[in-house]
């Protein structure tokens, strides 16, 4: 199969820092990833698309500013929530999908990152 | 934003029955997938089944298609409480853009 990393896979810290998720691809190359954000108890809603060597594409409501991506490789994308706040507390989730072989168009998915800001 | 309905928002079953998930989408789709999530944790693929799929199969789990109604759904046979999990489709319109989820099934299978 393929694998998603992320790290960490948990974070609580104090309102008013950033904090910075890593998502990585172990065993395939990822031009494209996309980070997703799931409240409790609801779907998984698409906060940005992650390209390599390019700028982020943002959804409608997503603050560009706040939310920072940066695709620094063909295996890693990163999302820097900065200045948070109690509300961007949320399950952070990215996904990489495998464009070649058995596997194509397959989408993987991290196992999440529980951010609680207090 | 959500593509479609997932039905029932909530099963439950007793171990050994067959636990039947629906989802319907409302624009035209490359691929559908269907994944499970255990609380609190990540999503992990289940299947994947092209527009131009009817029906596949993976070990205790068949997943049909049907693009004239735009709805799909994903069979678990023989339940184990182990399945219990919440379940989500997505569908994306090409291979390399992202997925779209429905509002996901959570399934309790009872021992």
């Amino acid at each position: 199969g393929a694998v998603v990393s992320q790290h960490p896979s948990w974070v609580i810290c104090k309102s008013g820092t950033s904090v910075k998720i890593e998502c990585r691809s172990l065993d395939f190359q990822a031009t494209t990833m996309f980070w997703y954000r799931q409240f409790p108890k609801q779907s998984l809603m698409l906060m940005a698309t992650s390209n390599e060597g390019s700028k982020a594409t943002y959804e409608q409501g997503v603050e560009k500013d706040k939310f920072l991506i940066n695709h620094a490789s063909l295996t890693l994308s990163t999302l820097t929530v900065t200045s948070a706040h109690p509300e961007d507390s949320s399950f952070y989730i990215c996904s990489a999908p495998q464009t070649s072989g058995r596997l194509r168009d397959e989408q993987f998915f991290g196992p999440g990152t529980r951010l609680t800001v207090l | 934003s959500q593509q479609g309905e997932e039905d029932p928002q909530a099963l439950s079953i007793q171990e050994g029955e067959n636990a039947t998930m629906n989802c319907s989408y409302k624009t035209s789709i490359n691929n559908l997938q269907w994944y499970r999530q255990n609380s609190g944790r990540g999503l992990v693929h289940l299947i994947l089944i092209r527009s131009n799929e009817r029906e596949k199969h993976s070990g205790r789990l068949r997943v049909t298609l049907d693009t004239s109604k735009k709805s799909s759904s994903l069979l678990i046979t023989a339940s184990r409480a182990a399945d219990t999990a919440s379940y989500f489709c997505a569908t994306a319109n090409s291979g390399n853009t992202p997925l779209v989820f429905g509002k996901g099934t959570r399934l309790s299978v009872i021992a």
